[in-house]
């Protein structure tokens, strides 16, 4: 049973371009949330999908906009990459948000985002 | 809003030593409770949970009690191994509805390296 897949896993763009992370949640679950994970840090919510519309944002400008699609994937895209949008961006699954609250969430592996 | 503080790190340890990893939260209501771990280069895997006060989350040798009264959710395990080493993340996930519902506040993380 595939878990959560993340593609690409490593990723380098140059400032001002724009990127596109993709997400496959893990089989039967229908919510995915996106975090972004700068070198040494904790996890930051950036937001959360359910039933193809954006139920959750953190505190992140809206260059950062996401989709989710009909079978449950989902993409993350950044606009005007800055510098310091260099970090993990990790995609999580649940079987509903509810579930997710109160169990957790499965995580995936990663992309990780170099700008230069 | 909700928090979540752990104990500075990193810690190092020698094998079959005791952990403890502190980890205390600011939340309102009643929150789910996490640790997550991080192995290199990997994504973040669940490593236990509580759902209420007073609950024993447990997996692997590892454990942790919510404590509402100290609102803490200390790490544990009473004989570490080498390849224990990772990230160590406590988290909490808001229970009742409003703008934290569905997301997972993480603290800064906890280097443990465990030598042989």
């Amino acid at each position: 049973d595939a878990g959560v897949t993340q593609s690409p896993t490593h990723l380098i763009k140059t400032r001002g371009q724009q990127v596109t992370l993709r997400c496959s949640p893990k089989s039967g679950h229908d919510t995915v949330s996106w975090y972004q994970q700068a070198l040494g840090q904790g996890p930051q919510f950036i937001f959360q999908y359910y039933e193809e519309e954006e139920r959750q944002r953190g505190n992140f400008p809206d260059r950062f906009s996401g989709h989710q699609f009909p079978n449950y994937s989902s993409e993350l895209n950044v606009n005007a990459l800055l510098l310091g949008d260099s970090a993990l961006y990790l995609c999580a699954s649940s079987l509903s948000p509810a579930e997710g609250t109160r169990y957790g969430y499965t995580f995936g592996s990663g992309t990780r985002l170099t700008v230069v | 809003g909700n928090s979540v503080t752990q104990m500075e790190g990193p810690v190092t340890l020698s094998e079959e030593a005791f952990l403890t990893i502190n980890c205390t939260y600011t939340a309102t209501g009643y929150p789910s409770l996490f640790w997550y771990v991080q192995y290199p280069g990997e994504g973040l895997q669940l490593l236990l949970k509580a759902t209420k006060a007073d609950d024993k989350g447990s997996n692997k040798g590892f454990e942790a009690t919510y404590r509402k009264e100290t609102t803490s959710f200390h790490l544990e395990k009473g004989s570490v191994q080498v390849s224990d080493s990772a990230v160590y993340f406590c988290a909490l996930s808001a229970n009742a509805g409003g703008t934290s519902y569905g997301k997972l506040t993480f603290g800064q993380g906890t280097i443990l390296t465990v030598h042989p």
